[in-house]
């Protein structure tokens, strides 16, 4: 089955400790994402990456970190430097519409997320 | 991109008609309406996305009216598992920075 996978689900850190979040897709989609999302509020946009080896700052990109060597691959640091990491993190990726068996324009395509806590 | 305002909130009951409104009066020429769904603790999903007049697919139909200056999705005889967030995103094609709001969470009681 294609999709996108997120580990740990649950993830329990201690103030001032970095901490890395998996995202894996097998869709073969060019672009990822991960955003942030708070009780009861949407998503905010971290990071993403539209092509291996280059990503872009989304609109809360302080204390966090990417990678993106290979194209099923896009991990997420949180360093010690994000102040309120609480938070759940979600993974996306997408594929322009059109290509890829996508006809829908902008659709993303999101992992089960992972719950980070911070002790 | 164009800035979407959706009700906060709503709630029905099993088997009604539910007609969650968006507003985009900004919404630009080359600009697509989709709608996502969110369910506690799982990322969101995609319902439906139009460009003009009227989409329907097996989940949902989502009316656009000629000025395109707003949209609604609507939800057939909800269940109880339709109880989510819904979220109203607006923007060209092949734009990567979707917006999602706070979204409308739609409450279904027995």
């Amino acid at each position: 089955d294609g999709g996108i996978t997120q580990s740990p689900k649950y993830l329990f850190r201690k103030e001032g400790q970095n901490v890395t979040l998996s995202c894996e897709q097998n869709l073969n989609h060019d672009a990822m994402y991960w955003y942030r999302q708070d009780p009861g509020q949407g998503l905010r946009l971290i990071y993403y990456s539209q092509i291996v080896n280059d990503f872009q700052k989304g609109d809360i990109a302080e204390g966090y970190s990417v990678s993106r060597e290979k194209k099923e691959s896009f991990p997420l640091t949180v360093t010690s430097a994000q102040k309120n990491p609480t938070a759940f993190y979600l993974c996306a990726s997408s594929t322009p519409g059109g290509q890829g068996g996508s006809r829908r324009e902008n659709e993303q395509f999101f992992g089960p997320g992972t719950r980070l806590t911070v002790l | 991109l164009a800035k979407t305002t959706q009700p906060i909130s709503m709630d029905s009951y099993e088997g009604q008609e539910v007609n969650i409104t968006c507003s985009h009066n900004n919404i630009a020429t080359n600009d697509y309406i989709t709608w996502y769904q969110q369910f506690p603790s799982q990322g969101p999903r995609f319902i439906i996305q139009g460009y003009k007049t009227k989409v329907k697919n097996e989940v949902a139909s989502l009316f656009i009216p000629a000025d395109r200056k707003s949209s609604t999705l609507s939800l057939p005889r909800v269940s109880l598992s339709d109880t989510a967030v819904y979220y109203c995103l607006v923007g060209p094609r092949g734009y990567n920075k979707l917006i999602f709001g706070a979204g409308t969470r739609l409450a279904v009681h027995p």
